[in-house]
């Protein structure tokens, strides 16, 4: 079983639905980062937790929430889906004092028609 | 934003050949260096951190020039299965926010 666990692994969705992707982790890891991956551009930083309810914005939050309600949970939220949010999420985890790794998920794939 | 720049490819490159590809990074006070390994859509992997005196792993050289701020992977004997998209990493420092990716080099190795 994989240590970082998405779901769903596949979503298609119309624009304006609430689509929540879910993330959980058995490295107990305390850093968990949401990512965006779309062709061309690269992975960016949505939003990044080190800690059970501490939150930061990454390089492009606008238009997504999360939550980290416990340590091995991290879901992301698109209140109004939008079609220019489809793209392939990550999921990813790394540990303070590390060497700096990220240990990713297998993706989400969301298509918003 | 500070940068990270990769020549995105793709490398054709004989299979038993050896490439090489760099990543040039923009902040200067840039503290660490990875190699990730990404698959066709699959999650990126750690192929190899990039230390200040080099790294070496099998097959895989990594070098870092801070002079010049740039890193550098090597590959050696190349195999079918080394065809993958190899994503630059660099921690620019404050935290998570300070990773930047480099958009990635496409290499595919051709028998």
């Amino acid at each position: 079983d994989a240590d970082v666990t998405q779901t769903p692994r596949n979503r298609i969705t119309k624009t304006g639905k609430r689509i929540m992707l879910e993330c959980s982790q058995t490295k107990g890891h305390d850093r968990m980062y949401w990512y965006r991956q779309d062709p061309g551009l690269g992975l960016r930083l949505i939003y990044y937790s080190f800690d059970v309810k501490d939150i930061n914005k990454g390089e492009i939050s606008d238009g997504y929430s999360v939550s980290r309600q416990a340590q091995a949970k991290f879901s992301l939220s698109l209140e109004s889906a939008i079609p220019n949010q489809t793209a392939l999420y990550f999921c990813a985890t790394s540990v303070s004092g590390g060497t700096g790794e990220l240990f990713f998920g297998e993706g989400s794939r969301l298509t918003v028609l | 934003r500070k940068e990270v720049e990769q020549d995105p490819g793709p490398f054709n490159v004989p299979e038993g050949a050896t490439v090489a590809f760099n990543c040039t990074y923009s902040n200067s006070a840039s503290q660490s260096f990875f190699w990730y390994r990404q698959d066709c859509r699959k999650e990126p992997k750690l192929l190899m951190s990039v230390y200040s005196s080099g790294n070496e792993d099998g097959r895989f050289t990594a070098q870092l020039n801070r002079a010049s701020q740039y890193i550098s992977l090597l590959i050696r004997d190349s195999k079918l299965s080394d065809s993958a998209t190899y994503l630059c990493v660099v921690n620019q420092g404050g935290g998570a926010d300070g990773l930047t990716f480099g958009k990635g080099t496409h290499l595919i190795i051709q028998p």
